[in-house]
């Protein structure tokens, strides 16, 4: 069974350059979720899909951010203009979307910026 | 503002012992845990999970106690083995109206299980 996929795996770019980063979530699952790590915040929700409608976004740190979900089966994170300190692992989840259902994680994507 | 903590950033246990990994939270509306296990370069993977109605739930090597009293739980692995060398993520959910699929996560543990 296919998992979460997302792509690139790592991402190292200049500081101000646009950044998307994609994900292609569990087929049947209607849930999607953005996640963003980093060693002193650990995993931090940034935004969350359901019937790929945007549910909760309080967790987009700023305008630069942005999210879509144009279908069941695509996902993007968009950072425009980047900084460097956007430098984190970029974690994809998805879901069914009844109450108590385990999120299951994609690799996530590494992103470096200089 | 860390409304879930595992106070341990990491733990070492000799194999085939018991390893005990902690976790507190401070939210009384949490009304699902779940326990992640993740390696290096990979995403979290679900481990176990339990609702506020159990006090225990049990899978296999891996147990999951939680004592609503004390706002904690905690998770059992026995016997443990090399390959349980993880960090272990607690997640808690609940109290949000209309959106209780949102996870609350701690920091993780690293856990180090000595051959």
């Amino acid at each position: 069974d296919a998992g979460v996929i997302q792509s690139p795996r790592h991402e190292v770019t200049e500081m101000g350059q646009e950044v998307t980063l994609r994900c292609k979530p569990i087929s049947g699952h209607n849930s999607l979720f953005w996640y963003r790590q980093t060693m002193m915040r650990g995993l931090e929700l940034l935004i969350y899909f359901n019937n790929n409608v945007p549910i909760d976004d309080s967790g987009m740190p700023e305008d630069r951010f942005s999210a879509k979900m144009p279908n069941a089966s695509f996902s993007t994170l968009k950072i425009q203009p980047s900084e460097p300190r956007d430098s984190a692992v970029y974690f994809c989840a998805s879901s069914f979307s009844m109450s108590n259902q385990p999120q299951h994680f994609g690799d996530g994507t590494r992103l470096s910026i200089l | 503002d860390q409304q879930v903590k595992q106070n341990s950033p990491s733990l070492s246990v000799q194999e085939g012992r018991i390893s005990i990994l902690n976790c507190d939270y401070t939210n009384s509306m949490f009304d699902y845990f779940l326990w992640y296990k993740k390696y290096p370069a990979e995403g979290p993977t679900f481990l176990i999970s339990i609702s506020s109605i159990k006090d225990k739930n049990e899978d296999g090597r891996f147990t999951v106690f939680l004592n609503k009293s004390a706002k904690h739980l905690s998770l059992h692995i026995v016997p443990s083995q090399p390959g349980d060398s993880a960090v272990y993520f607690c997640a808690a959910s609940g109290g949000y109206a209309g959106n209780n699929r949102k996870l609350i996560w701690g920091l993780g543990t690293s856990l180090a299980v000595n051959p």
